[in-house]
């Protein structure tokens, strides 16, 4: 079975652009969350989508938007990038998104100059 | 390989032995409970996970305790290998998020 996929890999942008980082689930997980990894503030939870929905979201301001299609595929949207926004992002999935195991994508580091 | 994080706690173990990395929670609500491993370039990888009607369970090599009295977890890892050396988180998943504690370094030493 393949795993969470995540592209780009690797992106540069610079300060007021916008990105857009797409996730695709294991196959049959209809739960996505996305989470931002910087040496600073850890991993920390951005969002998580189950069938198309937005059930939680965390604090984040709202330049960082998501969506999820109806083939469980997730993207996130981060506009006006600003020097903080420099993380990797990570991807995860789940069959449900609560007491299950959630399996990560290998992320996508984003450098913002 | 990326960077996990700079300033981490370390623990430095010499192969063989065996390693214990503790973490401490925030929400006694949280019902479930996992520790990942992640090694550089990668994301995070399930190592095992603990319900909150548990005090204990184990895997292969790898035992985790909670104790809710005091908001507390460890992972145990016995007989530490070269290929255990990694940053270990402890994350608690409420209401669809997981919310991870800020990690610990793990360094086998040959």
């Amino acid at each position: 079975k393949a795993g969470v996929t995540q592209t780009p890999r690797y992106l540069i942008k610079t300060r007021g652009q916008q990105v857009t980082l797409s996730c695709s689930p294991i196959s049959g997980h209809r739960s996505v969350s996305w989470y931002q990894q910087t040496p600073g503030q850890g991993l920390q939870f951005l969002f998580e989508y189950f069938s198309e929905t937005q059930r939680n979201k965390g604090n984040f301001p709202g330049r960082f938007s998501g969506r999820q299609f109806s083939n469980s595929r997730s993207e996130m949207n981060v506009s006006t990038l600003e020097l903080g926004d420099s993380a990797l992002y990570l991807c995860a999935s789940s069959y449900t998104g609560g007491v299950d195991e959630q399996f990560f994508g290998p992320g996508t580091r984003l450098t913002v100059l | 390989g990326e960077s996990v994080g700079l300033h981490l706690p370390t623990l430095s173990v010499q192969e063989g032995d065996n390693s214990i990395i503790n973490c401490a929670y925030s929400n006694s609500a949280s019902d479930y409970f996992i520790w990942y491993k992640q090694e550089s370039g990668k994301g995070p990888q399930f190592i095992i996970d603990i319900r909150s009607n548990m005090d204990k369970r184990q895997g292969q090599r790898v035992t985790v305790l909670l104790n809710k009295t005091v908001k507390h977890l460890s992972l145990q890892i016995a007989a530490t290998q070269p290929g255990d050396s990694a940053v270990y988180f402890c994350a608690e998943n409420s209401s669809y998020k997981l919310i991870f504690g800020s990690g610990t370094r793990l360094l086998v030493r040959p």
